[in-house]
């Protein structure tokens, strides 16, 4: 059974500091790994999506890898901002047809 | 644009009531999920439908039922409500093939239930 974790829980960190953000998974075989955002009281949405193929993907200040081999990805974040503070979550598709397993997230809060 | 608009937003329920929570996308898309979100449980699928007419179940079924009423609406019932089941509940929807947007879940804005 796929299990994703994120740790550590919950992260601090001064304004304009470059971050990363782990994702580890235990079975390599996925089809895709998706991360999103959560804001306090709202849904969920999605920031990136990396296939299987990919090494990574970029969107603006955000870079995520994806290193099947040894079963992580990494959210980068690039010049932290106080309005990156939200909950990052990290989910993997095992197939085409299957469901995603998320992991429980990280709660990130980014200090002026 | 309203992508995924769930009703209602709160609930309070007595135990052993009964409810049901409504879902509706506009993206058409195939799939559509229903979810339940608690403190250090993260999200837990309880069912999805794949297409129209078709439904299964996810990791946390029990206590619930569910209606694929069309291609646009998903609901979920809860047809004798307890205390364990106060949480957060999420619908979303996915397009479903070889597209770029393939498997990109949308998610609505959540649905509190407390069961007293």
């Amino acid at each position: 059974k796929q299990e994703v974790t994120q740790i550590p829980a919950a992260l601090s960190v001064p304004e304009g500091e470059n971050l990363v953000l782990n994702c580890s998974f235990t079975d390599s075989a996925i089809y895709n790994l998706q991360w999103f955002r959560q804001d306090p009281g709202k849904g969920l949405t999605s920031l990136l999506l990396i296939q299987s193929s990919q090494r990574e993907q970029t969107s603006g200040r955000l870079n995520a890898s994806l290193d099947k081999s040894s079963g992580r990805s990494t959210l980068y974040i690039a010049a932290s901002q106080p309005g990156d503070s939200a909950t990052y979550l990290c989910a993997v598709l095992p197939g085409a047809n299957s469901k995603l397993t998320f992991g429980k997230g990280i709660t990130l809060s980014v200090r002026p | 644009n309203a992508g995924v608009t769930q009703t209602p937003k709160f609930q309070v329920l007595k135990t052993g009531q009964s409810m049901t929570l409504q879902c509706a996308q506009d993206m058409n898309h195939n799939s559509m999920y229903w979810y339940r979100q608690d403190p250090g449980m993260g999200l837990r699928l309880i069912y999805y439908s794949a297409s129209e007419g078709t439904t299964d179940k996810g990791e946390v079924p029990n206590g619930y039922n569910v209606s694929r009423l069309n291609k646009r609406e998903f609901s979920l019932r809860l047809e004798s409500a307890a205390p364990s089941q106060t949480s957060v509940y999420f619908c979303a929807s996915s397009a479903t093939g070889a597209s770029s947007g393939a498997n990109v879940l949308t998610f609505g804005a959540g649905s509190r239930l407390t069961v007293l």
